[in-house]
Formats: structure tokens, C-alpha cells, sequence
């Protein structure tokens, strides 16, 4: 079935540094989600992208659809402490199917 | 307004037991979806819903899970003689319109234990 991979799978870094992270398909898909799951909680949407190429902002968070449309990419800046969690990101193969979630990458924040 | 709510949060069940979970999306909301999601793993889709018709039920382990959603509001996922396996969180989401690239909200998931 498809996968989406995602990296890194977790990831420590300092309160104020940005941060990267991706996922990667096989397979095109022509809608990806990015969600972040604090712990205990569902996960809730961050940014939704529906287009090649399509670079997306919510406040602090940046997500770009890849070109090729078999990755995208979440980049967060200046983080805080409540930044902390797990992000998925989920895509759509074609319109009609179902979403397929990534593994997550997990993230930390140092003070 | 009020979010998705799932009942009970936790579910300690013996293995052969039934079980039914149970979902209660938006107010308003059309499209309703089942997941399952291990611990550290993204959610696994289960089954969805547009109204009271089951659309989907591809992702649906084996016939002793089933869905039903008679009224097109609330919800109920049933666990058939569960199994030790079955053991996971259970996640259901809403989303306003039919169409699945419409964003879906998630519920805080009822977490079933089968010993």
C-alpha cells in the first residue's frame, strides 16, 4: 500500500533555532496535510496544500508541496518551548481517497 | 462551538469481549472518519462516513469491526470478540464537507486496552 516516510524521526534542538523536516512518497499525491499532535490530544491541522510548487505560511510554520508532488516540507522558525510535539503529515493519492498519514517526526525543545 | 468528542476515553476490556466506541462530530458536520492509530505511528484510516452511508470501509482489519452511523450524526465503531491485537487508540474526525481533501478535525480518541 502507499507510505509516506518522514524524517527525521525525532529531533532535539534549542528554544529560538528553526527547524526542517519532510516527507517523502513514492507514490504523487496531489494533497498534503501537515498535522501536530500534542501529547494525550488528536492531531490538529496545521497547513494544507493543495498544489505543486504551493508555499504556504501559519504564523511561525512554513510548508511547501514538492515539486515532484512525492514530498513536502514543514519548516518551523525561531521555536518555542510549546512547539513540542509530534507532526504528521498526511496525503491524498487522488481526489476520492483516502489519506495516508506519515509515521511522525517527534519533536524537542531545550530552554 | 464543541469539538469532536469520542466516549469512553479509555476502554479496559477482556479479550473476547465486545466493544463499541462511540464518535460525536461537529454539530454540522457531513463526513465522518474512524482511524486507528498505534503508539508512534500516524493514524491508519478505519472507515468513513458522508451522512449516514458508509462510503468506505476498506481499512476496516476484519468483520469483526463494523460502523454504523444510522442518523448521519453520531457514531458508533463496534469490536467484535476483541483480541490482544485490537489493542490502540481509536481516533474519529470530522470534516465539514464531503470532499476528503476538506479538513478533518480529530476527537481525543478513546484508548482501548484488551487484556
Amino acid at each position: 500500500g502507499q507510505q509516506l516516510n518522514q524524517s527525521p524521526q525525532s529531533m532535539f534542538i534549542q528554544e529560538g533555532e528553526d527547524v526542517s523536516m519532510n516527507c517523502t512518497s513514492s507514490s504523487i499525491f496531489n494533497t498534503w496535510l501537515w498535522y501536530k499532535q500534542d501529547p494525550g490530544e488528536g492531531p490538529v491541522l496545521l497547513i494544507a496544500l493543495y498544489k505543486a510548487g504551493e508555499l504556504t505560511s501559519n504564523g511561525r510554520l512554513t510548508a511547501q508541496f514538492g515539486i515532484t508532488r512525492k514530498d513536502s516540507f514543514l519548516n518551523i522558525s525561531a521555536s518555542i518551548p510549546s512547539d513540542v510535539g509530534i507532526y504528521f503529515c498526511a496525503g491524498q493519492r487522488t481526489y476520492g481517497q483516502n489519506f495516508v498519514f506519515g509515521p511522525g517526526t517527534r519533536l524537542s525543545v531545550l530552554p | 462551538g464543541a469539538g469532536v468528542s469520542q466516549s469512553p476515553r479509555y476502554k479496559v476490556t477482556k479479550r473476547g469481549q465486545d466493544v463499541a466506541l462511540r464518535c460525536d462530530p461537529i454539530s454540522g458536520h457531513v463526513s465522518l472518519y474512524w482511524y486507528r492509530q498505534a503508539l508512534g505511528q500516524g493514524p491508519e484510516f478505519l472507515t468513513y462516513f458522508n451522512y449516514e452511508a458508509q462510503q468506505d470501509k476498506s481499512g476496516l482489519p476484519n468483520d469483526r469491526f463494523s460502523a454504523e452511523r444510522p442518523e448521519g450524526s453520531i457514531s458508533t465503531l463496534t469490536i467484535q470478540r476483541t483480541e490482544q491485537r485490537d489493542s490502540a487508540m481509536y481516533r474519529c474526525a470530522s470534516s465539514l464537507r464531503t470532499s476528503r481533501a476538506d479538513t478533518q478535525y480529530f476527537g481525543p480518541g478513546t484508548r482501548l486496552t484488551v487484556l
